[in-house]
């Protein structure tokens, strides 16, 4: 089966520590996105690749990292810079301007 | 101004009636337009996509675009409960980066 795998789904942590999202794509596309959904609210772009060892920052780059070693792979570090980290985190993976997303991690930080 | 705008609705229709959700972008220079349906707690899907002037139908689902009103819309014949959920709109960026931009979405309700 093709898509787009994020784990965990749900995730907890507590305030100070850093945490990593999976997300692995077998479809073959060169870019991959990070976004972030707080409730009733659209999508907002955190980290964006769309090649290999390649990547560059979207709208709410600051707090989180990414690396892009593999085009099957773009993991999403959270850091502990990030101000309000709670949110609906969603990979995207895509080609000519199509974007295919994953499942979603809900991040939850007390 | 948003850079794509959407009524958050909640959009309330009879089944079987035809729900209208509009969608308006800023940027002239973009060229590809995307509708997603997430369902509550779920990711968003990717149902319909429109890059001409003018319509394209695909089964219960028609996308309307005007690049010189910078309005596109999702038509829904037929509607069902099944399509209750938030129906976002998604504008490339111009310039071919493959970035969007998404409005806030619309929330549909379809009622039996």
């Amino acid at each position: 089966d093709g898509g787009i795998t994020q784990s965990p789904k749900y995730l907890f942590r507590k305030e100070g520590q850093n945490v990593t999202l999976s997300c692995e794509q077998n479809l073959n596309h060169d870019a991959m996105y990070w976004y972030r959904q707080d409730p009733g609210q659209g999508l907002r772009l955190i980290y964006y690749s769309q090649i290999v060892n390649d990547f560059q920052k979207g709208d709410i780059a600051e707090g989180y990292s990414v690396s892009r070693e593999k085009k099957e792979s773009f993991p999403l570090t959270v850091t502990s810079a990030q101000k309000n980290p709670t949110a609906f985190y969603l990979c995207a993976s895509g080609r000519l301007g199509e974007q295919y997303f994953g499942p979603g991690t809900r991040l939850t930080v007390t | 101004q948003k850079e794509v705008e959407q009524n958050s609705g909640p959009l309330s229709v009879p089944e079987g009636a035809i729900a209208s959700l509009n969608c308006t972008y800023s940027d002239r220079g973009s060229q590809s337009f995307f509708w997603y349906r997430q369902y509550s707690g779920k990711s968003p899907e990717l149902i319909m996509f429109i890059y001409s002037n003018g319509d394209k139908e695909d089964g219960r689902f028609t996308a309307q675009l005007n690049k010189a009103s910078q309005y596109v819309s999702l038509l829904i014949r037929d509607s069902q409960p099944s399509d209750s959920a938030t129906y976002l709109c998604a504008v490339n960026r111009s310039g071919n980066t493959g970035k969007l931009i998404f409005g806030q979405g619309t929330t549909l309700q379809v009622k039996p």
